[in-house]
């Protein structure tokens, strides 16, 4: 079955650490890969994709995330946190069809 | 680029009732996407457009569930006889080229 796991519920970092948000996948083929935002009470906002080529993409708001497709792994990354980067993370996959496999979200943290 | 656009953004009915949302996607973007999000999970796929057509549903989609686009535009999804366990948030996206799909701000639906 096709998979997205976001092994960690809760990420907490203090402002100024670099962040990692993980993720793995379980797909077939060469899916295309996403990671979303959601702050309280809100819809999902779009960070960033890889759809082929360098495997470090860059996304707003400073986030980049790195795919292994070795270890099918997206995750997602920031060199230095802020205290509004606090909210719900998503990761998604789009196997060779039109509909986006989203994990369970990990709720990142980041005090000051 | 005013986004996708969703009202009403919160709806509380009673159990048996029938509600309707509206979606209007960014304008152009011929895909539009329904997705469902429980607390504390992922989005889920419901169902999917390319300009009028409705080309998957996914099995979550019950009789009770219907969507149209009529005019390839703006989107209803409909629940009749709602449940207490159809409370949930749903989400509306859409997108020109399948590869980045912009969510809407969501709509809330409470069944008491």
């Amino acid at each position: 079955a096709q998979s997205v796991a976001q092994p960690e519920d809760q990420v907490k970092v203090a402002e100024g650490n670099p962040l990692t948000v993980k993720c793995t996948y379980s797909v077939s083929g060469n899916p295309y890969l996403f990671w979303y935002v959601q702050y309280p009470n809100r819809g999902l906002q779009f960070l960033l994709k890889y759809i082929t080529g360098d495997n470090l993409v860059k996304g707003s708001y400073g986030f980049e995330a790195e795919f292994n497709k070795s270890q099918t792994s997206f995750h997602l990354k920031k060199p230095s946190a802020l205290v509004s980067d606090s909210a719900l993370y998503f990761c998604a996959v789009r196997p060779n069809t039109d509909k986006l496999i989203f994990g369970t979200g990990t709720r990142l943290q980041v005090f000051p | 680029d005013t986004g996708v656009s969703q009202n009403p953004r919160h709806k509380i009915t009673k159990r048996g009732q029938n509600v309707t949302f509206r979606c209007d996607p960014i304008s152009e973007h011929n895909r539009l996407y329904w997705y469902r999000q429980t607390l504390g999970q992922g989005p889920e796929f419901l169902t999917y457009f390319q300009n009028e057509a409705q080309l998957e549903k996914s099995r979550l989609l019950s009789d009770r569930f219907s969507a149209e686009r009529p005019k390839g535009s703006f989107s209803t999804l409909e629940i009749q006889r709602t449940e207490q366990g159809d409370s949930a948030m749903y989400l509306c996206a859409s997108s020109n080229d399948g590869h980045t799909i912009y969510f809407g701000e969501g709509s809330w639906l409470t069944v008491v």
